[in-house]
């Protein structure tokens, strides 16, 4: 199975900042990369597909980039309801697999 | 606005099997080329993917648990189910369903793959 890694684990940071997370894969993914938000309670959403596609309705705030195994999501100005987890999940190889998280929260 | 929504019982024993259904509204689960799947949650955890189903009866499953696993299909009534057999603590988890778009051939699902539509989830806990 390829193994995703995320960093950091967690972060904490003021409205306004931006913020950039990273995904690693343990081997070549191409750019079959997405990315979740998931806030508590709720179901993840689906920001980015593609390694760097926006997903319709997600702020422009969002991006994401990379291809092979180094990938990033960037928030470029943080906004209240962007504190959250967000998951990278792989697809080039089966089984789909995803990242441990990173956990966004208030400074 | 496509909607899918899990059911279930939220307390099973151990060694018994768990046994969930999403239903989809709003959009055909008989649509070509979006796959349904399943997906759980341990508490505090990360996410962890079970495996989908598309609407002709074809199933793909995680290797690691595709011995407990069976995912079918229901397309008069637009459901897809989850049976989960010999559950112990470990598959505690909330329980989410979700569509995905990408690749699916003979046996696997690859490129391209990504959930665009989740349930909101169903806690499941095993205990006696």
């Amino acid at each position: 199975d390829i193994q995703m890694t995320q960093s950091p684990s967690s972060l904490s940071a003021s409205v306004g900042d931006r913020v950039t997370i990273t995904c690693r894969a343990s081997e070549n993914i191409a750019t079959y990369l997405m990315w979740y938000q998931q806030k508590p309670g709720k179901a993840p959403k689906l920001l980015i597909y593609g390694a760097s596609s926006l997903q319709s309705g997600v702020p422009s705030r969002f991006s994401g980039r990379g291809s092979g195994t180094d990938f990033t999501l960037t928030i470029s100005s943080l906004q209240p309801e962007d504190f959250a987890t967000y998951y990278c999940q792989q697809s080039y190889s089966p089984p789909l697999t995803f990242g441990p998280g990173t956990k966004v929260d208030i400074k | 606005q496509l909607q899918l929504q899990e059911s279930g019982p939220g307390l099973v024993k151990p060694s018994e099997t768990l046994s969930l259904t999403c239903t989809v509204s709003g959009g055909s689960i008989s649509t070509s080329g979006y796959y349904w799947g399943w997906i759980r949650q341990p508490p505090g955890k990360g996410l962890e993917w079970i495996g989908t189903i598309y609407y002709s009866g074809s199933t793909y499953y995680s290797p690691s648990l595709k011995s407990r696993v069976t995912i079918s299909v229901d397309k008069s009534n637009n459901q897809f189910s989850l049976e989960l057999s010999s559950v112990t603590a470990a598959d505690t988890a909330t329980y989410y369903c979700a569509r995905h778009l990408g690749y699916c051939d003979s046996t696997a699902c690859y490129k391209s793959v990504y959930f665009d539509y989740w349930g909101q989830g169903t806690l499941v806990t095993v205990s006696s």
